[in-house]
C-alpha cells in the first residue's frame, strides 16, 4: 500500500511567521505534489517536483516555496504567514509510470491567526 | 482551457437510493486521463478510479459505476444502493495531455450525504 503522510494534522500559527509542513512517502515515488483546498475551489497546486531537488510551479505558487533534498519527503514552506494561507494542504505522490495517478496523505489543516 | 465542473455543490440522499454524481470537463487534448476521488471526513484523498481518453468503455466496481462520454464530455458517477458510508466529498480531476501530466485540475468537488 502507498503510505503518504503529513507531519500535522492541524497547525495554529501566527501572521509573518515561517511555517513548514512536511509531507513524507514509502513508496519510492519520483513525483511529489502540493495542494491546497479550499471550499468551492476544489483543489488546486501549489508546487510539485519530480526529482530531488527538481521543482516547477504549480497554479498557485505566490507565497510558498518547496524543498525536496530526499526522495521521500517534499516540504512546503510559508515564508511569512498570512490569513488567507489559511486552508487545508495536501500533499500527494505518484509512481514514475503513471505519473498522472496520485496517491494522497491525510492533509494539514492550517489556521493562521 | 483545461477545467472541471461539478455542478451539484450537495446532494443528500437516504440509504439505498441511487445517485449520480455529475462531472464536466473541457480540453483541448485528444490525450488524457480522468479520476474520481473520495474524500470521507478523515481528509485523506481515496483514488476511486482512472480512465483514459481513448477507453470509453463503461466500468462498474461494485455498487460503483462509471459512465464516460466523450460526445459529452461527462465522467459520471454512480454509486447503487447508497450506504451511510458512502457519505463523502467526491473529487472529479482531468490530467490532461501529454506534456502537463504530472498535473491534475480538480472539480470543486459534490458533498453526498447518505442518511439512514
Amino acid at each position: 500500500d502507498v503510505k503518504v503522510t503529513q507531519s500535522s494534522r492541524y497547525l495554529v500559527k501566527r501572521t509573518g511567521e515561517k511555517v513548514f509542513l512536511e509531507c513524507v512517502q514509502d513508496m519510492d515515488h519520483e513525483n511529489m505534489f502540493w495542494y491546497r483546498q479550499d471550499p468551492g475551489l476544489g483543489l488546486r497546486l501549489i508546487y510539485f517536483s519530480y526529482d530531488v531537488k527538481m521543482k516547477e510551479k504549480g497554479d498557485i505558487p505566490e507565497g510558498y516555496s518547496v524543498s525536496r533534498e530526499k526522495k521521500e519527503r517534499f516540504s512546503l514552506i510559508l515564508e511569512s504567514a498570512s490569513t488567507n494561507q489559511t486552508s487545508m494542504y495536501l500533499c500527494a505522490s505518484s509512481f514514475p509510470e503513471a505519473p498522472e495517478t496520485q496517491y494522497f496523505g491525510p492533509g494539514t489543516r492550517l489556521l493562521v491567526l | 482551457a483545461q477545467k472541471v465542473t461539478q455542478a451539484q455543490t450537495e446532494i443528500s440522499v437516504v440509504e439505498k437510493e441511487d445517485v449520480t454524481l455529475d462531472c464536466v470537463y473541457e480540453t483541448r487534448d485528444t490525450t488524457y486521463y480522468l479520476f474520481w476521488y473520495k474524500q470521507p471526513p478523515s481528509g485523506e484523498l481515496v483514488f476511486l478510479i482512472r480512465r483514459n481518453s481513448f477507453d470509453e468503455q463503461n466500468e462498474i466496481s461494485g455498487r460503483y459505476s462509471w459512465n464516460f462520454q466523450k460526445s459529452t464530455s461527462s465522467f459520471n458517477f454512480t454509486i447503487t444502493a447508497s450506504q451511510v458510508v458512502d457519505s463523502a466529498v467526491y473529487f472529479c480531476a482531468l490530467s490532461p495531455g501529454m506534456d502537463s501530466s504530472y498535473k491534475l485540475i480538480f472539480g470543486s468537488g459534490t458533498r453526498l450525504l447518505v442518511r439512514p
